[in-house]
This record gives C-alpha cells, structure tokens and sequence, in this order.
C-alpha cells in the first residue's frame, strides 16, 4: 500500500543551524503538502508543491518536489527557537486520501 | 473566514464505556471532512473521511464509527471503549476536491483507564 516515510525521525540543532527533513513515498504523487505541529498543538498547513522539481520559499524555509514527484524535502535556514515542532509532508496520489508521512521532530536549542 | 471547532478538547473515560467527540465547521459548504487519531509522539492515522451527508468511507477496522448527519458536523463514536483507544483525536476539513489542504481542529485527548 501507499507509504510516505520522513528522515529522520527526530532532529536536535543548536539555534542558528540549518535543518533539513526528507520525505519519501512509494508512489507518484500529484501534490505535497508541508505542515507543522507545535508541541501540544494540531497540525497547521504550511505549503504545497505540485509540479516536478518545483521549489518554494516561505522566509527561512525552502521546500522541494523532486523530479520524479516521489520525493521531497524542508529545509530551515538558521533555526530559531520558534521553529520547534513536528514537520509532517503528506502526500496526494489522486484518491480522497491524503497520505501523511511519518514526521521528523525538530528540537532547536538555544 | 473558515473555522473549525473540536470538542471535548480532554476526556478521561473507563474502559468499555461509549464516546462521542463532535466536530463542525463554519463558513464553508460541503466540506470534505475527516477522523485521524495520533498516538504520542507519533505520526497520524486517518479513521474516517466523508464527501458528503451521510457517506462515510472506513480506513481501518475498529471498534469506532464515524457519522455525518449534517453537512458540516462529523461525529466520531465507539460504543465500547478499549485501552488500545487511547490517543490524540483530529478532526480536519478540506475544501471538495482531491488535494486539497487540510484544516485541524485543536484536537480531543482522549484517556482510556
């Protein structure tokens, strides 16, 4: 069946470094979506990507379909502590289904 | 603008009892709407999504249920709870189409004793 798997699952930086999360799925997609979910909080909707190799930039973050429509990527320039969270992709394959990868926890220490 | 509300946002309740958790959204029409339940610390599992009053589509067995008796309002139920049930409940919208994005309630965290 349809999986979506993130890298890694968790991720401690010091304040000031980058990040970057990495999303897999087992199938082509026809659209991903980013959202973040603050400790304690529900998932927020962040972007979505829909044309192969397409890049987005919302401030610190850069987010990236890959080619193949397979693959993407988050990444956040110079974290800061405001960017705590858990980072899900979820993925469309064209069904009523959005399929949310595994998420990677981002820790930011100050 | 468009909300959505999610009630109750904790609930403690003993093994083998029943649950309700309602959701409704304001200010749109015919939303796709759906269940996920997110165990601690991890990623979301979809239960249920609906396209319309009364259509109601199933992703994994269970013992919960999930009902739309109006356009905007989805009810998820159990009529016996199990420990196993125990978890972060989301219900989310989504404008009709497919890939569209989803919008979350605050979400219910439920306790199974």
């Amino acid at each position: 069946g349809q999986q979506v798997m993130q890298i890694p699952q968790y991720q401690h930086v010091q304040e000031g470094e980058d990040f970057t999360t990495y999303c897999n799925s087992s199938t082509t997609l026809s659209n991903i979506q980013w959202y973040k979910q603050r400790p304690g909080g529900h998932p927020v909707f962040l972007i979505q990507l829909v044309k192969s190799g397409e890049v987005k930039k919302q401030k610190r973050l850069t987010f990236q379909f890959g080619e193949a429509k397979k693959n993407s990527s988050l990444h956040i320039t110079a974290t800061q502590t405001t960017d705590v969270g858990t980072y899900f992709c979820a993925g469309w394959t064209g069904a009523n289904n959005l399929f949310f990868g595994t998420g990677t926890r981002l820790t930011v220490i100050p | 603008s468009q909300t959505i509300h999610q009630w109750p946002a904790t609930l403690v309740q003993p093994v083998g009892s029943p649950l309700s958790l309602e959701c409704t959204v304001e200010g749109t029409s015919n939303p796709n709407l759906y269940w996920y339940r997110q165990a601690a610390g991890r990623g979301l599992q979809l239960l249920f999504y609906s396209v319309g009053i009364g259509q109601i589509s199933s992703e994994v067995p269970q013992n919960l249920s999930a009902s739309r008796p109006q356009d905007r309002q989805f009810i998820l139920s159990s009529k016996k709870l199990l420990l196993s049930d125990s978890g972060f409940y989301l219900c989310a919208w989504s404008s009709i189409g497919t890939g569209q994005p989803q919008h979350f309630g605050d979400g219910t965290r439920l306790s199974i004793l």
